[in-house]
């Protein structure tokens, strides 16, 4: 069955950076669109970033382009998400997301938390 | 950007009971909607897409109709399992996705 495991969650200081790693495994990976969701601690659903399923090109949330970097490892099945220049308000569980044509979500991860606290 | 709202807040239901949710959209979104549920500590989990059609394993119970602005996810019949977070999700502006805020179902 679809397996999406985060890694990499942690509390780091603010202007710190940080990378999240998701394994995927039971699909086909190299054939999706993957997409990081995040959720700030009692709030809802926001999506932060995409890559297609051939790694050609990306696309940002506005509160977190120019700081975080989308890319993935189809040779190893793993979506990465780059992290710079943290905030607080970036405080949030990310969730890793497989994308049906890269329009809704159609299997998640668990999430991994993310605190940016000093 | 479309901006979804949801609506209401909170819904309080007994088991058995059916609950109606809804949704809206800033401007049309056709029937590229979705709706997840989320359960405390768990991610989320696709119950709905094309506005009406059922992701697989998703029970009959649940039900979505809508097109345009205007959407509704309908659970009849009310599980003790289905009290949970419902959020509904616009694909139709790729790759600007949004969610809306979301509907809590807890028992009345």
């Amino acid at each position: 069955q679809v397996q999406l495991v985060e890694s990499g969650g942690g509390v780091v200081q603010p202007g710190r950076s940080l990378r999240l790693s998701c394994a995927a495994s039971g699909f086909t990976f190299s054939r999706y669109a993957m997409y990081w969701v995040r959720q700030a601690p009692g709030k809802g659903l926001e999506w932060v970033a995409v890559i297609p399923y051939d790694g050609s090109n990306e696309y940002y949330g506005d509160s977190v382009k120019g700081r975080f970097t989308i890319s993935r490892d189809n040779s190893n099945n793993t979506l990465y998400l780059q992290m710079h220049s943290l905030r607080g308000e970036d405080t949030a569980v990310y969730y890793c997301a497989r994308s049906h044509l890269a329009l809704y979500f159609d299997s998640w991860g668990q999430g991994t938390l993310v605190t940016v606290s000093s | 950007e479309i901006v979804m709202t949801q609506s209401p807040a909170t819904l309080s239901v007994s088991p058995g009971e059916s609950a109606t949710l809804s949704c809206r959209a800033s401007q049309s979104v056709t029937i590229n909607l979705a709706w997840y549920q989320q359960k405390p500590g768990q991610a989320p989990r696709l119950l709905i897409y094309g506005a009406a059609t059922r992701a697989t394993g998703i029970p009959a119970r649940f039900s979505g109709s809508g097109s345009g602005t205007e959407f509704t996810l309908t659970i009849s019949s009310l599980q003790s399992e289905d009290f949970a977070v419902y959020y509904c999700q616009q694909y139709k502006e790729w790759p600007l996705l949004s969610f809306g805020p979301g509907t809590k179902v807890d028992i009345k």
